[in-house]
């Protein structure tokens, strides 16, 4: 079965650093998203992307924030200056396209800003 | 604001028991509500909901929507060792994008 996969499983970084979290959608899928989950709370929209373009994004995705669909596979979250309180799981989601509205999610990725 | 609430936050039950988990809204631009379940990593879909009162079902799991009171439930009958996660529920918003509750922990043991 097709699956959402993301890489690093973990992550490491110093404070100001910039980390990019990768992303590959199931194949067919024409919309994306990127959640966060901060350790011991909810999970959070981010992004949401379609056909090169962001659709939505919510207060949290400022400028220090950005996304990609570099090739045709790809979808990447950029964290250009990270901070401590960016310490979270990162989970992108894709779903396939008009009337089907089902998210499916990837494993997500730890990022630890020290 | 939006606010998806779940109760109850924890659960802990034995093997064969049957179990209720709850999910309440207040969403403006309601379009669907889903339900995952979280073990270690990703959230896995179980069911998506968009019409009052029709039972969705999957072998021991079952849910169902009530749009006028603004809640769902999820069923899980002769619960077994490997229902033991997180079950998220979530509601779609008209712009997309999921809002979440905070998730209800179930714990089965033998």
């Amino acid at each position: 079965e097709p699956e959402v996969t993301q890489t690093p499983s973990h992550q490491v970084t110093q404070m100001g650093q910039e980390v990019i979290l990768r992303c590959v959608p199931i194949s067919n899928h024409l919309y994306f998203y990127w959640y966060r989950q901060i350790l011991g709370q909810k999970v959070e929209f981010l992004v949401s992307f379609y056909n090169n373009e962001i659709s939505e994004k919510s207060e949290i995705f400022d400028d220090q924030f950005s996304v990609e669909r570099p090739d045709g596979s790809n979808f990447t979250l950029k964290i250009r200056s990270t901070k401590l309180e960016d310490s979270a799981m990162y989970f992108c989601a894709s779903r396939l396209g008009t009337g089907r509205e089902t998210q499916y999610f990837g494993p997500g990725t730890r990022l630890l800003v020290l | 604001e939006d606010k998806v609430v779940q109760s109850p936050l924890s659960l802990v039950v034995h093997e064969g028991d049957t179990v209720t988990l709850n999910c309440s809204y207040e969403v403006t631009n309601f379009r669907s509500l889903l339900w995952y379940k979280q073990e270690k990593k990703a959230p896995t879909f179980l069911f998506m909901l968009t019409s009052s009162g029709i039972e969705k079902k999957s072998g021991r799991l079952s849910s169902i929507l009530d749009k006028k009171e603004l809640f769902s439930i999820l069923n899980i009958t002769a619960t077994q060792t490997g229902d033991s996660a997180v079950y998220l529920c979530a509601v779609l918003h008209n712009t997309d994008k999921l809002i979440f509750g905070t998730g209800t922990r179930l714990q089965v043991f033998p």
